[in-house]
């Protein structure tokens, strides 16, 4: 069954830490990996398409990484900030028009 | 530039009720979709439109119906709406097909059915 598992489900951390958000696949076959960040009462806004071929990506202070031998993904946040605060979605796409939602990690930065 | 626009924002409705929720994109997409998010759930693809004229299943479609009249509105239809419809809409769209397009989402439309 195609599923995307992230964990933790919540997590917070204190303004200017790093966190690491964790998500899981078995989607299959596999043609891409995003994360979405979600802020309160809006919709999620892309952070980050890997492919197959890239282990690593970043976007300013979120850098995402991808072990395709072992299905899985991390979106590491460096000095959190107060805007930080939000759900971070992982995406697995498995091809034309098939993608599969995480549940979200709900993000809390406190100052 | 204001990318994907949904209206409403909010609304109630009692069940056995109708409405559309619009969805316009003034980015010259191709592709359109509408989602529902629910707790403790990802997203869960209703419909999607891979072109002007043109509409497909999603995972969860019953109960709902599209149409893509113009490229840049996609519309959604709860021809009678149920409790269980209660939900989050979010519409997407992306330039092409979406392997390697990043989708743009709306702020969603928040729909309770009574």
């Amino acid at each position: 069954k195609n599923q995307v598992e992230q964990s933790p489900q919540s997590l917070i951390i204190l303004e200017g830490k790093n966190c690491t958000l964790q998500c899981n696949y078995t989607v299959s076959p596999f043609s891409n990996l995003r994360w979405y960040k979600q802020d309160t009462g809006r919709g999620p806004v892309s952070l980050t398409i890997m492919t197959f071929s890239e282990n690593t990506k970043s976007n300013r202070r979120y850098t995402a990484t991808l072990d395709a031998d072992t299905k899985q993904s991390s979106l590491h946040i460096t000095a959190s900030q107060l805007s930080d605060s939000a759900s971070y979605i992982c995406v697995v796409s498995a091809g034309f028009n098939k993608f599969y939602f995480g549940s979200g990690t709900k993000l809390n930065v406190k100052p | 530039n204001a990318g994907v626009t949904q209206t409403p924002k909010f609304r109630v409705l009692k069940t056995g009720q109708s409405m559309t929720l619009l969805c316009a994109q003034d980015m010259n997409h191709e592709y359109m979709y509408w989602y529902r998010q629910d707790p403790g759930m990802g997203l869960r693809l209703i419909h999607y439109s891979v072109g002007e004229g043109t509409t497909a299943k999603g995972e969860v479609p019953d109960g709902y119906n599209v149409s893509r009249l113009k490229k840049q509105n996609f519309l959604l239809g709860l021809e009678s709406a149920a409790p269980s419809q209660t939900s989050v809409y979010f519409c997407a769209s992306s330039l092409y097909g979406g392997e390697y397009q990043p989708q743009h989402f709306g702020d969603g439309t928040r729909l309770s059915i009574l």
